[in-house]
């Protein structure tokens, strides 16, 4: 399968945490990644967590893995303004041969002051 | 982290003419690099990946006449969008494969086509 799908918005006010979730369908992703894209730039990319971790925490970061429902999380603790942006999660597996990526639909954080 | 660069940043063209944007790895060697294309609002779609010495795989859906690949260079990668027309207008993102531990992939800024 290839839906990877994410909520479209959230809001959060500045210092709290932002929680964004993602969810896949293909069982075999080798690992899965968070993305964060700007307005009008590419994509930069923000932590990753192999298939086999529950949990990665990566300072402000923490991405949980709930492999059982083919859930993933992003959590970004006390949020800042410039985190406003598109955060995608994407997935990699493996289909004949080679690796591909699958990206989520994003999900736009708007962060207030 | 490794650096991707494109040119142009962005392009507005005729319809019916050829745009070719570049993509290059700056401070490291890609093997393979793959071209995306992302509408507003919208997530990324892959369209290609391009491997240095070889034909580019496209993906299903994507016409390989219309968009030309290139990687003659382990640190180029060129798409050419031949006679571009209006929907052809797109925001399209170049990334590096690396391999550092395990595999994963850097993007370029991004190049904002405009076809009138």
């Amino acid at each position: 399968g290839e839906d990877v799908e994410q909520s479209l918005f959230l809001s959060v006010r500045e210092g709290d945490s932002s929680v964004i979730n993602c969810t896949y369908t293909d069982s075999s992703s080798t690992y899965l990644y968070w993305y964060k894209q700007e307005p009008g730039a590419g994509l930069q990319l923000l932590t990753y967590i192999f298939s086999n971790m529950d949990m990665k925490q990566d300072q402000r970061l923490t991405v949980l893995l709930n492999k059982k429902d083919k859930h993933l999380s992003l959590r970004i603790a006390d949020t800042q303004t410039g985190d406003s942006a598109i955060y995608f999660c994407a997935e990699k597996w493996r289909v004949s041969g080679t690796y591909k990526y699958i990206f989520g639909t994003g999900t736009r954080l708007k962060v207030l002051a | 982290g490794a650096v991707v660069s494109q040119h142009p940043s962005w392009v507005i063209c005729k319809s019916g003419t050829s745009v070719k944007i570049e993509c290059r790895s700056l401070d490291f060697q890609a093997t393979t690099m793959f071209w995306y294309r992302q509408f507003p609002k919208q997530s990324l779609m892959l369209m290609a990946t391009s491997n240095e010495g070889s034909k580019a795989t496209y993906e299903q859906g994507v016409e390989k006449d219309k968009f030309l690949i290139n990687h003659a260079s382990l640190t180029l990668s060129t798409l050419t969008v031949t006679s571009a027309h209006p929907e052809d207008s797109s925001f399209y993102i170049c990334s590096a494969r690396v391999i550092a531990g395990h595999e994963t992939q850097y993007f370029g800024p991004g190049t904002r086509l405009l076809v009138l």
